[in-house]
């Protein structure tokens, strides 16, 4: 079965500094899909990234980075320098291409607290 | 181009009592979910309607839940009766599924998410 644990609930830095958040997650199938999404306290979720299986291949967005290691079963997600407007609930997700692509299975997610 | 639009924002309710939620998915966007995100977890899939179909429902309660996508395009979600631990955000979201992928398997599409429905049930 799958599942996406996020082990740390909340997480306060100060402006400026970096951050890591982590994400494990468990899967059977080999064809997957690995997110991260951002849900600012307007309730909406952001799409940030999505990741398949085959594409180990880090990948930085401006301030944000990604680190997918298949060897740990982990998909890191950092923030360099971090804004208050980082502030927001951070969810790892997960989708298998067999079970079906489009079925999202959510972590916990990180709370982020960017202090000024 | 307009975004997922879901009303009411927030509906407070007591207990026993029927809520409906409504959802508008983007525009062309032919695959709908609702989702259910209790305080402090992830969302849930509740169903999943490929236009008019419930392809995926596995996780909706049948014995309160209902839900229909009329004509393949707005989508209503029900609860009767409503119970206390129905209190959540349930969000709904939209992708334009094209299907194919990898090992025969159906290849992800980015879903949008709408603001959700604050739900608390008293």
């Amino acid at each position: 079965a799958q599942k996406v644990t996020q082990a740390q609930t909340e997480i306060s830095v100060v402006e400026k500094e970096d951050v890591t958040l982590d994400c494990v997650y468990e899967t059977r199938d080999t064809t997957y899909y690995l997110f991260w999404y951002k849900q600012p306290p307007s309730g909406e979720l952001v799409f940030l990234i999505r990741r398949n299986s085959f594409d180990e291949q880090n990948e930085i967005s401006g301030r944000y980075s990604w680190n997918f290691q298949k060897s740990t079963s982990s998909f890191n997600f950092t923030i360099t320098a971090s804004q208050v407007v980082d502030s927001a609930v951070y969810f790892c997700a997960l989708s298998e291409a067999q079970t079906g692509a489009n079925n999202l299975f959510f972590g916990t997610g990180t709370r982020l607290t960017v202090i000024p | 181009e307009a975004g997922v639009v879901q009303s009411p924002r927030y509906k407070i309710i007591e207990k026993k009592q029927p809520v409906a939620f409504w959802c508008n998915p983007i525009s062309g966007h032919n695959t709908l979910y609702w989702y259910r995100q209790n305080l402090g977890q992830g969302p849930e899939l509740l169903i999943r309607y490929e236009n008019e179909e419930a392809v995926d429902d596995s996780q909706l309660p049948k014995d309160r839940f209902s839900a229909e996508r009329l004509k393949g395009v707005d989508s209503t979600l029900k609860i009767q009766p409503a119970e206390l631990g129905d209190s959540a955000v349930y969000l709904c979201a939209s992708s334009l599924d094209l299907g194919g992928g990898p090992d025969g398997g159906r290849a992800y599409n980015e879903q949008f998410f709408g603001p959700g429905t604050r739900l608390t049930v008293l």
